[in-house]
């Protein structure tokens, strides 16, 4: 079956560390976003690729950082320099313009 | 710029109707999303519009569109206690990439 796969489902680091949030898709998507979710804000966009070796900034971008060396992946990098990590992160994918994106069952991501 | 406005919370005896409303800003909004999230999960996909139609039937589901008025809203026939969730319309916008911007979400709680 095709879908995304988000790993790990739950996810603890302390303050300054660097964590690195995997997000897996084999619809044969050209577009992955990353979004970010909190309480009573719906969904924010931190980074999206609309094609492999390019991304752009969302919305909240500071504090994050992606790659995207492989069409079937897209990293997400919450560094040290992000203010309030703790979150829950959802990775989507889609054909691209003007088609729904598909999303993995995300990472809840706690900071201490 | 563009927003995308939803009601937090609405609360339905099972088998009524429920109806989700959305509002929107941007005019040159090409598809309208709606996706259903439960607990501690990813957003699933339920339907969409494009902008260019009044309603969709799906089901149990009703879209309705007013574009002079960029309003959205999602009619649930015969709530079920399994449709309690949290409710999110989207918008595309186009030249943007495919991403998608979101509403707030409105929280259903369906009682028996």
């Amino acid at each position: 079956d095709g879908g995304i796969t988000q790993s790990p489902k739950y996810l603890f680091r302390k303050e300054g560390q660097n964590v690195t949030l995997s997000c897996e898709q084999n619809l044969n998507h050209d577009a992955m976003y990353w979004y970010r979710q909190d309480p009573g804000q719906g969904l924010r966009l931190i980074y999206y690729s609309q094609i492999v070796n390019d991304f752009q900034k969302g919305d909240i971008a500071e504090g994050y950082s992606v790659s995207r060396e492989k069409k079937e992946s897209f990293p997400l990098t919450v560094t040290s320099a992000q203010k309030n990590p703790t979150a829950f992160y959802l990775c989507a994918s889609g054909k691209g313009a003007n088609s729904p994106l598909h999303f993995g069952n995300g990472t809840r991501l706690t900071v201490t | 710029g563009e927003d995308v406005e939803q009601s937090l919370f609405l609360s339905v005896r099972e088998g009524d109707s429920s109806v989700i409303n959305c509002t929107y800003t941007d005019s040159s909004s090409t598809y309208l999303y709606w996706y259903k999230q439960e607990p501690g999960a990813g957003l699933q996909l339920l339907t969409y519009i494009f902008s260019n139609m009044d309603m969709k039937q799906d089901q149990r589901l009703t879209v309705l569109l007013n574009k002079k008025d960029k309003h959205l809203s999602l009619r649930i026939a015969d709530t079920q206690t399994g449709d309690s969730a949290i409710y999110f319309c989207a918008e595309s916008i186009n030249n943007q990439g495919g991403k998608l911007i979101f509403g707030q979400g409105t929280e259903l709680s369906v009682k028996p």
